[in-house]
């Protein structure tokens, strides 16, 4: 059984750039989430995707956007990148949005300069 | 708007000394109540699930408890590879199904 895995594992950009971070479920689950963790703080939850339509969203701005693809593997975008941006961004897999277990991947560390 | 505070912000612990770990929630109807540690670096990896107060379930050394506005992740005897930071988090019944996590207890078990 695979886990999730999320690339690339570390990323610099610069304010104001675009970045695509990416996701690959767990085998057997068919929902995504994605979470921001800034140093020293909990995740916080940006948006959950299930059957490829976005089925939940937390207080997040509409330039952070997704995507999940038939295979249930996930692209979350950023589009005109603050320096607050730069945090760890966590991948997380479930089946269905159950909360028994959702899997969480190594995370992308984001550097905004 | 879902709360989770947990207490202490760190604790460090002798080897074998046991304790707990707290987290206070605000929410309007429990989905469910999760434990998760996360070393750094690392994402979180899932430790318990609670549903109901009265709930409890144990894993080696940690065991999790809930009520109906608190949870305690009891740690007994621990171990330096015990040390880490222990997240916790909420989920609503019929909300965004994001989990809402607090911001940890980080703990260190010293040798």
């Amino acid at each position: 059984e695979t886990g999730v895995t999320q690339s690339p594992t570390h990323l610099i950009k610069t304010r104001g750039q675009q970045v695509t971070l990416r996701c690959s479920s767990q085998s057997g689950h068919n929902t995504v989430s994605w979470y921001q963790q800034a140093l020293g703080q909990g995740p916080q939850f940006i948006f959950q995707y299930y059957r490829e339509e976005e089925n939940g969203r937390g207080n997040f701005p509409p330039r952070f956007s997704g995507l999940q693809f038939p295979n249930y593997s996930s692209e979350l975008n950023v589009n005109a990148l603050e320096l607050d941006d730069s945090a760890l961004y966590l991948c997380a897999s479930s089946w269905a949005g159950q909360g028994v277990g959702y899997t969480f991947g190594s995370g992308t560390r984001l550097t905004v300069v | 708007e879902d709360q989770v505070t947990q207490s202490p912000e760190a604790l460090r612990l002798q080897e074998g000394e046991s304790s707990s770990l707290n987290c206070s929630y605000t929410v309007s109807g429990l989905r469910g109540l999760f434990w998760y540690r996360q070393d750094p670096g690392k994402g979180p990896e899932f430790l318990f699930t609670l549903y109901s107060a009265g709930e409890e379930k144990e894993k080696e050394r940690l065991k999790a408890t809930l009520t109906k506005k608190e949870s305690f992740l009891h740690i007994t005897a621990p171990k330096p590879e015990d040390s880490a930071t222990y997240l916790c988090a909420v989920q609503e019944r019929g909300g965004a199904d994001g989990l809402t996590f607090g911001k940890g207890t980080h703990l260190i078990i010293q040798p």
